[in-house]
């Protein structure tokens, strides 16, 4: 079946710096990736849409000069944690919609991001 | 603003018991609701995708019933193991959007 692969699964970093994640489609190709982020003790919160080829759409809140959102292809989308600080230590998922949202969504493993 | 309400947050049961939980969504504009599984830092695990109204699906000891003209759905787990303890999630579809309800963390003892 489809497969999204996110890496990295765990990264530490330090506070101002930046943090990559990416999330690849393996088998298929996706022009829409979600990006998801887990608060402590709450559900997955929708941060972002990327859309291959234009720019990303992103929630009611979530700062888009701090979490950059790239899709550059049709299998890669990445999202870029900016200027890093304690409080963006979350865990970020990734998902792929199914062709029609009467499929499951398709996710990646996630990145836990501890910022010290 | 579309609102995915789940209940209880959270439930603790004896190992064999059977539980279950709701999941509370708009009742216009559906178009799938979705359940899944899910373990903290791993990646949601599917169960269901509910499509029509009355619905009922099932997966081993999980079914899950629907009801889109009320707007909720039930899932259930028949003869709780510890392996069930997770949280599971329902996501409601709707003109191209899958908004996330919170979540129901099962905890089952041995």
């Amino acid at each position: 079946g489809a497969v999204v692969s996110q890496h990295p699964s765990w990264v530490i970093c330090k506070s101002g710096t930046s943090v990559k994640i990416e999330c690849r489609s393996l088998d298929f190709q996706a022009t829409t990736m979600f990006w998801y982020r887990q608060f402590p003790k709450q559900s997955l919160m929708l941060m972002a849409t990327s859309n291959e080829g234009s720019k990303a759409t992103y929630e009611q809140g979530v700062e888009k000069d701090k979490f950059l959102i790239n899709h550059a292809s049709l299998t890669l989308s990445t999202l870029t944690v900016t200027s890093a600080h304690p409080e963006d230590s979350s865990f970020y998922i990734c998902s792929a919609p199914p062709r029609y949202l009467r499929s499951p969504l398709h996710f990646g493993n996630g990145t836990r991001l501890t910022v010290t | 603003i579309l609102n995915v309400e789940q209940s209880p947050q959270s439930l603790h049961v004896q190992e064999g018991d059977s539980t279950n939980f709701t999941c509370s969504f708009p009742s216009s504009n559906f178009y799938a609701l979705h359940w899944y599984r899910w373990e903290t830092a791993k990646s949601p695990e599917a169960l269901f995708v509910m499509t029509l109204n009355g619905d009922e699906k099932k997966k081993g000891r999980i079914s899950a019933t629907l009801n889109t003209k009320e707007g909720y759905s039930y899932l259930y787990i028949k003869g709780s193991q510890p392996e069930d303890s997770a949280t599971y999630l329902c996501a409601f579809s709707s003109q191209g959007n899958l908004i996330f309800g919170k979540g129901t963390k099962l905890s089952v003892k041995p």
